[in-house]
């Protein structure tokens, strides 16, 4: 089975302060990704990473880093968290399927920045 | 147009009827094709993928492809009211990760 782990399922942070989401998958998954959902908008993809060191700005990037320094791990960082950063953070990573990529989500985390 | 269109429901069915949920897509060069199920509060779970156009079964669900008119949809038998969640249709363009989701349909299973 597929194993994504994320650091925290709930966070409440200050405007301003900086945050860290972190998400592991044990998989050895080249492929990670940062997604936001908000109620009917969707997942909208932050960024992804396909290897180590590597990282591409998906839809919504602004206000938004990574960090990939390990195969098994992907850090989004909110350099200064704003209140309409307030979301559900998904972590996912993808494995070839024979015939696609398939995407397995970690659990999420919901933050509340206040 | 969004890219990937779903119906946000809530659609009522009772348990034991069969469950339709649809998704148009609007980019043709799309190749796979994915449902998602998420329970309130969770995370999404991927239940069904269909690559080819036709019917693709698996267990009390089935999934159906008709890339002419760019419509995927998910059919659920014999509904149980744990199958009451919200249902993700995502497409993937060119078999890469560039995976489009739709806002999600709200299924609910009423005993």
């Amino acid at each position: 089975d597929v194993k994504v782990t994320q650091s925290s399922r709930y966070l409440v942070k200050r405007t301003g302060e900086k945050v860290f989401l972190e998400c592991v998958q044990d998989m050895d998954h080249e492929n990670m990704f940062w997604y936001r959902q908000d109620p009917g908008l969707g997942l909208r993809l932050i960024y992804f990473s396909y290897d180590v060191k590597m990282k591409e700005k998906g839809d919504i990037p602004e206000g938004y880093s990574v960090s990939r320094e390990k195969k098994e791990r992907f850090s989004l960082i909110l350099e200064s968290a704003s209140t309409n950063q307030t979301s559900m953070y998904l972590c996912a990573s993808s494995l070839w399927a024979g015939a696609s990529y398939e995407q397995y989500f970690g659990p999420g985390t919901r933050l509340t920045v206040t | 147009q969004k890219e990937v269109e779903q119906n946000s429901g809530p659609l009522s069915v009772p348990e034991g009827a069969i469950a339709s949920l649809n998704c148009t897509y609007s980019d043709r060069v799309s190749q796979s094709f994915f449902w998602y199920r998420q329970y309130s509060g969770k995370s999404p779970e991927l239940i069904m993928s269909i690559y080819s156009n036709g019917d693709k079964e698996d267990g009390r669900f089935t999934a159906q492809l008709n890339k002419a008119s760019q419509y995927v949809s998910l059919l659920i038998r014999d509904s149980q009211p744990s199958d009451s969640a919200t249902y993700l249709c995502a497409v993937n363009r060119d078999n890469n990760n560039d995976m489009r989701f739709g806002a999600g349909t709200r299924l609910t299973v009423k005993p």
